[in-house]
């Protein structure tokens, strides 16, 4: 079963203005973590924000956010006042602590075009 | 965090040759990975790379096609063996640095054409 659903292919954003890039889970573990990356054209995958499962607050980094909701296991990634360079692809990833094994289980990626 | 050098960033191999990639990091690190990302496509765990040990392989992916070295905490290497046009993809190092480390990094991956 996946674990990690994007269900936005792409999206256009205008420079400037924020975006918001949904991203659902699947587990039945109590201690997860959440991660975002961001992959440009170049292939080199860039880490960008982590939430964990215990965590109160949404994770924030810069002008990036992680809208957690875990009632609805949901970690929606927010890209505000969007640059061209933020032009990329974008992957959820969701790494289950039960097995200890700290792999990372990937969604199929969402594909930002920021337009000037 | 962690520094990882992937190579080579690129290459355009023959049909049925072997390629060697190799992942350096610049400390000591828990966990070693080796990734798979097929044209368009997400990234597909290949196999954990244990130290001093043998590999531990996910579902479809073999050590005869797929042989990983991990001989220290701060290298390891890929060989995609016997390779086909199946086999472009971008191949990609990541790393835990630290049990209970939030962060997993990654190398800047190889891409592997197959001609």
């Amino acid at each position: 079963a996946q674990k990690i659903t994007q269900t936005q292919p792409g999206m256009f954003v205008q420079e400037k203005e924020a975006v918001t890039l949904d991203c659902t889970y699947d587990t039945s573990d109590q201690s997860y973590g959440l991660f975002w990356y961001k992959q440009p054209s170049s292939g080199e995958m860039i880490f960008l924000i982590y939430q964990g499962s215990y965590d109160e607050q949404n994770a924030t980094e810069g002008r990036y956010s992680l809208n957690f909701q875990k009632a609805r296991k949901s970690a929606n990634l927010v890209i505000s006042a969007s640059q061209l360079g933020d032009s990329a692809m974008y992957f959820c990833a969701m790494r289950e602590t039960r097995s200890n094994d700290y792999k990372l289980s990937f969604g199929a990626g969402t594909t930002v075009t920021v337009r000037a | 965090s962690a520094v990882i050098s992937q190579k080579p960033s690129r290459d355009i191999c023959q049909r049925g040759t072997s390629l060697t990639i190799q992942c350096q990091v610049d400390s000591q690190v828990t966990m070693m990975f080796w990734y798979r990302q097929q044209p368009g496509q997400s990234l597909t765990l290949i196999a954990t790379a244990n130290q001093g040990s043998e590999a531990t392989y996910e579902s479809g992916f073999v050590i005869d096609k797929f042989p990983i070295s991990r001989p220290n905490l701060t290298f390891s290497t890929l060989t995609v063996s016997n390779m086909s046009p199946e086999d472009s993809s971008i191949y990609l190092c990541s790393v835990v640095t630290g049990l209970g480390n939030t962060e997993a990094f990654f190398g800047q991956g190889t891409r592997l054409t197959v001609v």
